[in-house]
Order: C-alpha cells, then sequence, then structure tokens
C-alpha cells in the first residue's frame, strides 16, 4: 500500500458551506490526484499535483480547488458545496513519472453528502 | 482526447469457470499504458494489472490475464477459475505515456454464482 489517508471517512453538511477534504501520503509520491466517483460514470479527475505547489485541472475542476504545500499532504476545497458535489471522493498518488508503468495508488475514499 | 469504453454494465459468471471483462479504448498517441482496477462493495480501488502499448507478450497476475488486440484497440480481462471473493466492479483505466492523468471506464460490475 502506498500509505494514502483521506480525512474525514464521513461527512454531511450543508450547501453553502465551505468544505476541505484532506489527503495525506507517506510514500513520498510526487503525483497526487484527487476523483469523483459517481454512478454511470466511473471515476472522474478533479485536479492533480505533480509537485509542491504544482496543480492543473482535471475534466470536472469547476467548483473546487486544490492545495499542495508539502509533498504529503493534498487539499481538496469546495469554497461553497452544493447538492451536485455529493459523491465519493477518493485520492491517489503515483511516483515519479519516469515509471511510466506504475499505477495510480488510492486512498480509501471520503464520503461526501450535501444536503 | 483519450476515452475509454465498458460495454458491460453487469456480468454474471459461476463460480470456477473463466469470465472476460471487455476494455475498448481510443488514443492517438503511440505510448500508453492500460490498467485495471477491482472495487469490492467495501469501497477501495485494487490495482490488478498493466499492459504497456509497447509490451510484447499479454499480461498475466495470478489469475489475472489482459488480451490486449492493438489492433483493435482492446485490452480486455480475462479472469480465470472465478471465486466468490471476485464479486465486485471492475474498471478500466488508461494513461498516455505523454501525460500523467489515467481516464476510467464506468466500470463492469461482476457477480459470481455460487
Amino acid at each position: 500500500d502506498a500509505g494514502i489517508t483521506q480525512s474525514p471517512r464521513h461527512k454531511v453538511t450543508e450547501t453553502g458551506t465551505p468544505v476541505t477534504l484532506r489527503c495525506h501520503q507517506t510514500e513520498n509520491h510526487r503525483y497526487m490526484y484527487w476523483y469523483r466517483q459517481d454512478p454511470g460514470h466511473g471515476l472522474r479527475l478533479i485536479h492533480y499535483s505533480y509537485g509542491v505547489k504544482d496543480t492543473d485541472k482535471g475534466e470536472v475542476s469547476d467548483g473546487y480547488s486544490v492545495s499542495r504545500s508539502k509533498t504529503e499532504d493534498f487539499l481538496l476545497t469546495l469554497e461553497s458545496a452544493t447538492s451536485s458535489q455529493t459523491s465519493v471522493y477518493f485520492c491517489a498518488t503515483r511516483r515519479d513519472r519516469g515509471y511510466s508503468n506504475q499505477p495510480q495508488h488510492f486512498g480509501d475514499g471520503t464520503r461526501l453528502s450535501i444536503l | 482526447a483519450q476515452k475509454i469504453t465498458q460495454t458491460q454494465p453487469g456480468m454474471f459468471v459461476q463460480e470456477k469457470e473463466a469470465v472476460t471483462l471487455d476494455c475498448t479504448y481510443d488514443t492517438s498517441d503511440p505510448s500508453y499504458g492500460l490498467f485495471w482496477y477491482k472495487q469490492p462493495s467495501s469501497g477501495e480501488m485494487i490495482f490488478l494489472i498493466y499492459q504497456g502499448s509497447y509490451d510484447q507478450q499479454n499480461a498475466t497476475e495470478g489469475r489475472y490475464s489482459l488480451n490486449f488486440q492493438k489492433a483493435r484497440k482492446s485490452a480486455n480481462l480475462v479472469i480465470s477459475a472465478s471465486q466468490l471473493g471476485d464479486s465486485a466492479m471492475y474498471f478500466c483505466a488508461m494513461r498516455e505515456t505523454s501525460g500523467s492523468r489515467l481516464t476510467f471506464g464506468e466500470g463492469t460490475q461482476l457477480t459470481v454464482n455460487p
């Protein structure tokens, strides 16, 4: 296992509130990712990071922001949560880009419900 | 843009039989990698097997093998001797070597019957 811890594991909140999800890794992997999983859509990439303070958007980035101030932590923030952001969120990590056959390793997910 | 298609929303197999889960992909990059993940009902994502676009042989990992047909752009997962614990959602994913993102298919729900 890549030693990935997501927190919280479950959260229920109200529309309009800010929410921050944390991903912590102990493997010193360079790449970190945030996905959301919804029925019928598989996993869709929200944002990813290729180093400290280096981030880029994925296919469903609207309404989300991220920050990576140190290698081991990658934060996902919903500035003003909406019901459409109710989902299961997964963090993943991967070694350096040079290792092309290296899979992404996933955390156990965060179930977020926005009422 | 890269795309992954899994056309089987659900599959059923009898215990101890083999099953094939289909995956087709589309990319213009000549260098890419294909991955299969398993997601049991407990929710975690488990990496199963990898196939590189330049690999000469089909990948195998224990009871899992990948039937890679490059000209047809397919990368089907074969599970031999199915077990009850194989019941799960299975995702096919692709990463172009020029990039760092994985693109996932919508998944296939496999049910193994006793």
